[in-house]
């Protein structure tokens, strides 16, 4: 069975560091990977997609990366700031079932 | 407009009470999920579907039932709510193509408190 963690459950920073938020999954049979943001009490909003065959993908400041044979993926944020305080969850889907398995989330807190 | 839009936003009901969340998607995705998601727990799965005639168990549909009217719309019922179905409920689309590679697309969420 598919497990995600993410780790860790909260992080506080200072405004202009850049960060590293780490997701790890059990089963290296994956078909992609999503990270997501989620403002408080908001719906989530796609951040970046890893197919499989893929080892990162870029969008702006973000960088995500994915090692299938270790189980990992990084979100490497650039420049941190005060409005990138959010929770950040990232999901799998497994292939085969092609159903989203999620992580609990590592909520971020970007200090001015 | 929204792509992924779900009703109502906020629910306040009581205990024993039938409720139907409805969600409604413009993206033209034949895929649409059902979530909830509770402090600590994360986003679970309730039910989701693939097609139109396709409906499929989550990890947690117990107490749930669903109803897939057409492609764009895909509705959560609550046969008779209980308090600790109180929680953020999400809806979710997504299509497995070799553009998109099944990338989920989320609804902004009703908030149900069951009293």
């Amino acid at each position: 069975k598919q497990e995600v963690t993410q780790i860790p459950a909260a992080l506080s920073v200072p405004e202009g560091e850049n960060l590293v938020l780490n997701c790890s999954f059990t089963d290296s049979a994956i078909y992609n990977l999503q990270w997501f943001r989620q403002d408080p009490g908001k719906g989530l909003t796609s951040l970046l997609l890893i197919q499989s065959s893929q080892r990162e993908q870029t969008s702006g400041r973000l960088n995500a990366s994915l090692d299938k044979s270790s189980g990992r993926s990084t979100l490497y944020i650039a420049a941190s700031q005060p409005g990138d305080s959010a929770t950040y969850l990232c999901a799998v889907t497994t292939s085969g079932t092609y159903k989203y398995i999620f992580g609990t989330g590592t909520r971020l807190k970007v200090l001015a | 407009d929204a792509d992924v839009t779900q009703t109502p936003r906020n629910r306040i009901t009581k205990t024993g009470k039938r409720i139907m969340l409805e969600c409604s998607q413009t993206k033209g995705h034949d895929r649409m999920y059902w979530y909830r998601q509770d402090p600590g727990l994360g986003l679970r799965l309730i039910y989701y579907s693939f097609d139109v005639k396709d409906i499929n168990k989550g990890e947690i549909s117990d107490g749930y039932s669903v109803s897939r009217q057409a492609q764009a719309k895909f509705s959560l019922s609550l046969e008779s709510a209980i308090p600790n179905q109180t929680a953020l409920y999400f809806c979710a689309t997504s299509d497995l193509t070799s553009e998109s590679y099944n990338e989920q697309f989320f609804g902004p969420g009703t908030r149900l408190t069951v009293l």
